[in-house]
């Protein structure tokens, strides 16, 4: 049972751009959700979170904002960057315990 | 570097066989997360260990098996491994109620 979810693979998106990536959970008692980035052959790395009792966070050009009514998040880049190629997993968790992820989108920046 | 390292980087083995996966936490971190990721798949939560117990478990398999010692390191052990088994297994680590877990850079484990 997937419990986060992004229904997009892949996103493709031109420099200076804005880049959206969206995630859905299903598991109301997530009280803390945060965006990892992934390069190829490398783990994950932490990027932003977010708790529950916000609604939006902003760290440079990446924001993060949190829809609870709809079980929904985003993560916003402003401008896209040909580095911020990577996979990027949205992750939520309860309390202190194991991290949900979900399968990933794949985001290509175009120059 | 996250400051947790896993061993090997990557592990070639027959169908059949056993193999051990090495996880040594950031220092102070006392969780240990194993997760799999099998091509062009998410991270599935496998098993979550906190100061030496086990504290959840996800989806996985009976044939794997885990443990935490007492320096914090942890082992992922996978038996009978089967073609299927083949992916990236991703260590993380965390402090109690952190932000976030920090990963190792995984191990690539190639079953033949």
């Amino acid at each position: 049972d997937q419990q986060v979810k992004q229904n997009s693979p892949s996103l493709s998106v031109q420099e200076g751009r804005i880049s959206i990536l969206n995630c859905d959970y299903t598991n109301s008692m997530f009280d803390y959700f945060l965006w990892y980035k992934k390069y190829p052959a490398e783990g994950p790395t932490f990027l932003i979170s977010i708790s529950s009792i916000k609604d939006k966070n902003e760290d440079g050009r990446f924001t993060v904002f949190l829809n609870k009514s709809a079980k929904h998040l985003s993560l916003h880049i402003v401008p896209s960057q040909p580095g911020d190629s990577a996979v990027y997993f949205c992750a939520a968790r309860v309390g202190a315990n194991n991290l949900f992820f979900g399968t990933g989108t794949r985001l290509t920046v175009i120059p | 570097d996250s400051g947790v390292t896993q061993t090997p980087k990557h592990l070639i083995t027959a169908t059949g066989q056993r193999v051990t996966l090495r996880c040594s936490p950031r220092s102070g971190d006392l969780s240990v997360y194993w997760y799999q990721q099998s091509l062009d798949q998410g991270l599935q939560f496998l098993i979550h260990y906190y100061n030496g117990e086990e504290r959840a478990k996800g989806n996985i398999l009976e044939r794997f098996s885990a443990q935490q010692f007492p320096d914090l390191h942890s082992e992922l052990n996978l038996s009978s491994l089967e073609l299927g088994d083949s992916a990236l297994y991703f260590c993380a680590s965390s402090v109690e109620g952190g932000e976030g877990a920090f990963f190792g850079q995984g191990t690539r484990l190639t079953v033949v």
